[in-house]
């Protein structure tokens, strides 16, 4: 059984650009949340994705979109791309959406400059 | 007021003390969750609890609903359990809503 695996690591974008993260849920997943995680806080849930549908999602401005796929893989993409976006960004996988252990990967250290 | 308060936010002990880490949440949850943190990232789910207690090892977590009131207890602590203990609950849809974290470091 394969755990939870985000790239890249860490990432160096520029103010306006894009980025893509992506994320691979542990064998037999079928849910995902993206998280963001400023230094020294707590992590923000961005969204939860269920069967490729978005289900449910926190107080993040559109340009925050996302994917999952039919192998439960998935990605967090960010247009236009601001300082503050600057963070570490957790994903998780779980079987089922409710009432069940969240598995995390390493997470995706993104800096913008 | 966050829905999800930690105390306290920092923590030093000396190696073999017994820790304890509190959390209070204000919202219903289906559950409450406790996670640890080490530099770099990553974060290990340690305990997922929705009444009574837990214990595995030298942790042991507790929850006492009708107060919305956790404890994560550390017994015999080591330099090894330095890390961020975060407290998460979860609601309907599995949206986990974290506190702050408690940073603690074990002395030798």
């Amino acid at each position: 059984e394969t755990g939870v695996t985000q790239s890249p690591t860490h990432l160096i974008k520029t103010r306006g650009q894009q980025v893509t993260l992506r994320c691979s849920s542990q064998s037999g997943h079928n849910t995902v949340s993206w998280y963001q995680q400023a230094l020294g806080q707590g992590p923000q849930f961005i969204f939860q994705y269920y069967r490729e549908e978005e289900n449910g999602r926190g107080n993040f401005p559109p340009r925050f979109s996302g994917l999952q796929f039919p192998n439960y893989s998935s990605e967090l993409n960010v247009n236009a791309l601001e300082l503050d976006d600057s963070a570490l960004y957790l994903c998780a996988s779980s079987f089922i959406t409710s009432g069940k252990e969240q598995y995390f990967g390493p997470g995706t250290r993104l800096t913008v400059t | 007021k966050n829905e999800v308060e930690q105390s306290p936010q920092n923590l030093t002990a000396q190696e073999g003390e017994f820790i304890t880490i509190n959390c209070s949440y204000s919202v219903g949850i289906s559950a409450l969750h406790w996670l640890q943190q080490h530099p770099g990232g990553g974060i290990v789910s340690l305990f997922m609890l929705s009444s009574g207690k837990k214990k595995h090892g030298r942790l042991i977590a507790t929850i006492n609903i009708q107060e919305k009131h956790s404890s994560l207890h550390i017994t015999a602590s080591h330099p090894r359990d330095s890390a961020v203990y975060i407290c998460a609950v979860s609601s309907y849809g599995n949206k986990l809503v974290f506190g702050a974290g408690t940073i603690l470091r074990v002395k030798s």
